[in-house]
């Protein structure tokens, strides 16, 4: 099983749509939580952190769910620009303190 | 935020050659760096983290002597593909963490394709 799960995708909407995002790990003892944007052949970025309250930036929303191991992220009123994929990320102590990528949920978003 | 650098962005070799990329943290001294690896459509994979002035400790199954670290100083951490093959081929990202260790500051990557 891998440590950091997601739906691959893609998820094709249009603009103006909402849209989640689900993702799980393994490693029950993780510390921190991401979700990270990467657009083709670049870098990524961090888009938010995720707290077990759960946290709001704008269209973006976060939610962590420590007892199923499960995190979220919500797009509301999806922007082209938003097109990209989106990679959540746990904080865990694997050997050494790392972080663990998961591959990615492809968005893209039409006129 | 921290501004993290790497040379080359691209890079074409021919099988057997070496390859070295550079990541540079332009306004932070960073102790540590990591480098990472992305095959296409599979996810970032920690290689091994760089120390300044120690070894690098390395992940499993990343060998030690075809990926050469170098960490020569706070704002430098150099990446040696040695005797280069088509498998090796992908894109290399390096990165440190920021005050808060919850910030990691990337770099653009590197792509390297093996002839």
């Amino acid at each position: 099983r891998k440590e950091v799960e997601q739906d691959p995708g893609p998820f094709n909407v249009p603009e103006g749509a909402t849209v989640a995002f689900n993702c799980t790990y393994s490693n029950s003892a993780s510390q921190s939580f991401f979700w990270y944007r990467q657009d083709c052949r670049k870098e990524p970025k961090l888009l938010m952190s995720v707290y077990s309250s759960g946290n709001e930036d704008g269209r973006f929303t976060a939610q962590l769910n420590r007892a199923s191991q499960y995190i979220s992220l919500l797009i509301r009123d999806s922007k082209l620009s938003d097109s990209a994929t989106y990679l959540c990320v746990v904080r865990s102590w694997v050997g050494t303190d790392k972080l663990i990528f998961g591959t990615g949920t492809r968005l893209q978003v039409f006129p | 935020g921290a501004v993290v650098s790497q040379h080359p962005s691209w890079v074409i070799c021919k099988s057997g050659t070496s390859v070295k990329i550079e990541c540079r943290s332009l306004d932070f001294q960073a102790t540590t760096m990591f480098w990472y690896r992305q095959f296409p459509k599979q996810s970032l994979m920690l290689m091994a983290t760089s120390n300044e002035g120690s070894k690098a400790t390395y992940e499993q199954g990343v060998e030690k002597d075809k990926f050469l670290i170098n960490h020569a100083s706070l704002t430098l951490s150099t990446l040696t593909v040695t005797s280069a093959h088509p498998e090796d081929s992908s894109f290399y990202i390096c990165s440190h963490e920021g005050q808060n260790t919850d910030t990691q500051y990337f770099g653009p990557g590197t792509r390297l394709t093996v002839l």
